[in-house]
């Protein structure tokens, strides 16, 4: 089983609509999660950290279950500027997995 | 403030060679990483180390080798480079082992 596992997608949306998608991982020791953004097989950027209580950056918000292991991105009123591959990456003893990453499309 | 840095961008080899992608970051950040990402399997971590002369192996390490003198280095070389080697590297590096990484551009190595 990989350590992290995401729906590849595509999500293909008209701006403006909302768009939520999950991602799995499997050591329920791990201690830190991000969500990161990669466009056109360019170097991953932060997005966002995602922390126990559930956190929000504007129209993207992210949620942590660990109980069930998975953690979530929403993003409201898509935007044109939001089409990129979202990686989620939990931290393992002290290095980094990442999943291979959710394709949003958003059309005008 | 140039960040993270890696060169080449850009290197095609011939099988057989020997080749070493660098890495510099002027941050002095304690850890650094090598991934390769290739289509279909994300990126997958080659190589990390947690301060200089500490190195250790990732998920895919076989057929690289990698050092770590400085702080602000960290080369990878790929002693023998194989067709199946062919990827995009990524170097980044982090202030503690639970922070986020700060990834350099990318080096795209075509074997041929």
């Amino acid at each position: 089983r990989k350590e992290v596992e995401q729906d590849p997608g595509p999500f293909n949306v008209p701006e403006g609509a909302t768009v939520a998608f999950n991602c799995t991982y499997s050591n329920s020791a791990s201690q830190s999660f991000f969500w990161y953004r990669q466009d056109c097989r360019k170097e991953p950027k932060l997005l966002m950290s995602v922390y126990s209580s559930g956190n929000e950056d504007g129209r993207f918000t992210a949620q942590l279950n660990r109980a069930s292991q998975y953690i979530s991105l929403l993003i409201r009123d898509s935007k044109l500027s939001d089409s990129a591959t979202y990686l989620c990456v939990v931290n393992n003893d002290y290095k980094l997995s990442f999943g291979a990453g959710t394709t949003v499309t958003v059309r005008a | 403030d140039a960040g993270i840095t890696q060169s080449p961008r850009y290197k095609i080899t011939e099988t057989g060679r020997q080749v070493t992608l660098m890495c510099h970051q002027t941050w002095s950040h304690s850890y650094m990483f090598w991934y390769r990402q290739d289509l279909g399997h994300g990126l997958r971590l080659i190589y990390y180390s947690a301060a200089a002369d500490i190195t250790d192996k990732g998920e895919v390490p076989d057929g690289y080798v990698v050092s770590r003198s400085k702080t602000e280095n960290f080369p990878l070389t790929l002693e023998s480079a194989t067709r199946s080697q062919t990827s995009v590297y990524f170097c980044a590096s982090s202030v503690t082992d639970g922070a986020e990484a700060f990834f350099g551009q990318g080096t795209r190595l075509t074997v041929v």
